[in-house]
């Protein structure tokens, strides 16, 4: 099947500072990627849907502001939390939907684990 | 954001026998559902999908079940083995062309006894 990467794996930060957390693609072009976010023991929330060359589409209650989502190449969206705080610390995944078979299914990224203090 | 649910129910098994393990979704119109395994600190990883137009598939050692009525999805897994042990989540496609987003269910953390 087809590969997401998402980099870095892990990341400590001190809070007020902002973090990229980058998405690819690695052996197909993706126009639209999603962007999730997990807390322990709870489900993937949909953040926002990253769109090459245009702009990312946000879920009710989701800060733009906040989760700067950049998509500037067919194979590469980034998702930048700024001014973090602690509040923000929790697993975040992309994926990528690909048409296979007449279906789109999605692969996912390993995830991030972030964490500020 | 959208999600549904805030809390992961358990299912414990013993190795070699059967899991169900059950997901109400929210929208009718919803037309694809998939089965995802977690592991933990991954990403989750594809296990099997099915069109709103099925009520049954199977794969190698799974089934899934689809319910439209209830809107109830099940996951079968036969002969459960301690590297099945895992969180489960089921995702539907709200809508055609909304943009491939998927919504996910509150999952359901499997543990497998030896």
């Amino acid at each position: 099947g087809a590969v997401v990467s998402q980099h870095p794996s892990r990341v400590i930060c001190k809070s007020g500072t902002s973090v990229k957390i980058e998405c690819r693609s690695l052996d197909f072009q993706a126009t639209t990627m999603f962007w999730y976010r997990q807390f322990p023991k709870q489900s993937l929330m949909l953040m926002a849907t990253s769109n090459e060359g245009s702009k990312a589409t946000y879920e009710q209650g989701v800060e733009k502001d906040k989760f700067l989502i950049n998509h500037a190449s067919l194979t590469l969206s980034t998702l930048t939390v700024t001014s973090a705080h602690p509040e923000d610390s929790s697993f975040y995944i992309c994926s990528a939907r690909v048409l296979q078979g007449g279906l789109t299914e999605a692969f996912f990224g390993q995830g991030t684990r972030l964490t500020v203090v | 954001g959208e999600s549904v649910g805030l809390h992961l129910p358990t299912l414990s098994v013993q190795e070699g026998d059967n899991s169900i393990i059950n997901c109400a979704y929210s929208n009718s119109a919803s037309d694809y559902f998939i089965w995802y395994k977690q592991e933990s600190g991954k990403g989750p990883q594809f296990i099997i999908d099915i069109r709103s137009n099925m009520d049954k598939r199977q794969g190698q050692r799974v089934t899934v079940l689809l319910n439209k009525t209830v809107k109830h999805l099940s996951l079968q897994i036969a002969a459960t083995q301690p590297g099945d042990s895992a969180v489960y989540f089921c995702a539907e496609n709200p809508r055609r062309n909304q943009g491939g987003k998927l919504i996910f269910g509150q999952g359901t953390e499997l543990s497998v006894k030896p």
